[in-house]
């Protein structure tokens, strides 16, 4: 198994602009977790998936946030418009249900910056 | 809820010397534990778990941790650290129920130095 796949891993954009992260989990892995992490703040779950639905999204900090799941192998993260503020390092992270081994499997990151 | 405090942020060691990296836990319910290791621009990647039985649990490169109950904890230790083991370190804390959300540590960051 590749693990989970993120795609970019560096996206260099201007305020304003709209950026979209993706994140490819681990085929059969059903629930899947999008996290932020900065120097300030450490790593902050944003929002959670089970079985393609949005469970928890208690994390997404602004209305300037959204994630999707539109199939099970397959989500995005989207900012827009993006702010400075939103610089940091996003992780998607995926873990089973029916086969819980402990812990989630996490993505290589993608490193946002916002100029 | 739960929630996890580690209880050093930064923690400096010399090269063979042994180390400990604390972290307690807090929760109404029976949890499952995890230690994360973060070299630098790199994901998260699992060190080791508590998920039932033994409460001394040996995880990858050396690591091993002990859960005790009564005193809420899961230390993370090792013997003899090594240039490479530098690193963040991250402590995690899981319901065992049927919503198993990680909740982190705020992470130590571990330097081996020479």
């Amino acid at each position: 198994d590749a693990g989970v796949i993120q795609s970019p891993r560096h996206e260099v954009t201007e305020m304003g602009q709209e950026v979209t992260l993706r994140c490819k989990p681990i085929s059969g892995h059903n629930s899947l977790f999008w996290y932020r992490q900065t120097m300030m703040r450490g790593l902050e779950l944003l929002i959670y998936f089970n079985n393609n639905v949005p469970i928890d999204d208690s994390g997404m900090p602004e209305d300037r946030f959204s994630a999707k799941m539109p199939n099970a192998s397959f989500s995005t993260l989207k900012i827009q418009p993006s702010e400075p503020r939103d610089s940091a390092v996003y992780f998607c992270a995926s873990s089973s249900d029916r086969y819980y081994v402990g812990g989630y499997t996490f993505g290589s990151g993608t490193r946002l910056t916002v100029v | 809820a739960q929630s996890v405090t580690q209880l050093d942020s930064q923690v400096p060691v010399f090269e063979e010397a042994p180390v400990e990296l604390r972290c307690n836990y807090s929760s109404s319910v029976s949890v499952y534990l995890f230690w994360y290791v973060q070299y630098p621009n790199q994901g998260l990647q699992l060190l080791l778990k508590y998920l039932s039985g033994s409460t001394l649990v040996k995880g990858i490169n050396g690591f091993e941790a002990e859960f005790n109950k009564s005193q809420t904890s899961f230390h993370l230790r090792k013997p003899s650290v090594h240039i490479s083991d530098t690193a963040e370190y991250f402590c995690a804390v899981s319901g065992r129920g049927s919503a198993r959300q990680l909740t982190f540590g705020s992470g130590t960051q571990l330097t081996v130095l020479p």
